[in-house]
């Protein structure tokens, strides 16, 4: 049982446009849900993350949507540059309770020049 | 302290031979876990820590792997009779709880190929 569905697999996109990557949960009981950026060859790195108390959260170009109701999030990324093309990766916990982080099986980002 | 550190980088083994890697968390985390990524795909959980005790194991670690983390610091991940389908980038990650867990750091990962 996957859970955490993520959308699209692979994502092109102009620079300077919106690149927007969609995930889907299924437990109730997670809590905290980040977004990882993974360049080749190298560990995923956390990039934003947020809680289900707040809608909305902005960090510079990136943001994450939040909608509890519908059991989803989404990354927006602004303002796409070509040093943004990577690997983005979302995920969830039950972070009160300590269990592992579950993963998405990622979108590959490439943006043009 | 430079993060999250792995070690070999990389692992060409043999079908059979058993291999071990080893992960150094950030000094001051007390959980450690463990992944399993393989092409196109995201981070599997495999297993993680509290200190020196393990606390959840996932159906993933079959019996062919063990972890330990002796004292609580450094952590071994061990694949005994190592198969093809064991090839893929092992990933640990640390973070710090109390109570809550804090962000979890990556390191870069061990990328076995099993041949």
């Amino acid at each position: 049982q996957q859970q955490v569905k993520q959308s699209p697999q692979s994502l092109i996109v102009q620079k300077g446009g919106i690149s927007i990557i969609n995930c889907a949960y299924e437990n109730t009981a997670f809590d905290y849900f980040p977004w990882y950026q993974q360049f080749p060859g190298k560990g995923p790195a956390l990039l934003i993350a947020i809680r289900p108390d707040v809608s909305e959260k902005k960090e510079g170009r990136f943001t994450i949507s939040f909608n509890k109701s519908a059991k989803q999030f989404s990354l927006h990324i602004m303002d796409s540059q070509p040093g943004d093309s990577a690997t983005y990766f979302c995920a969830a916990n039950n972070n009160q309770a300590g269990t592992a982080l579950i993963f998405g099986k990622g979108t590959t980002l490439s943006v043009s020049s | 302290d430079t993060g999250v550190s792995q070690d070999p980088r990389h692992k060409i083994t043999k079908r059979g031979q058993n291999v071990t890697f080893r992960c150094d968390p950030i000094s001051e985390h007390n959980r450690l876990y463990w992944y399993r990524q393989t092409l196109g795909q995201g981070p599997e959980f495999l297993t993680y820590f509290q200190n020196e005790a393990q606390l959840e194991k996932s159906r993933l670690l079959s019996d062919r792997f063990s972890a330990e983390r002796p004292k609580g610091s450094f952590s071994t991940l061990e694949i005994q009779r190592t198969e093809q389908g064991d090839s893929a980038m092992y990933l640990c990650a640390s973070s710090f709880r109390q109570p809550m867990n804090t962000e979890a750091f990556f390191g870069q990962g061990t990328r076995l190929t099993v041949v």
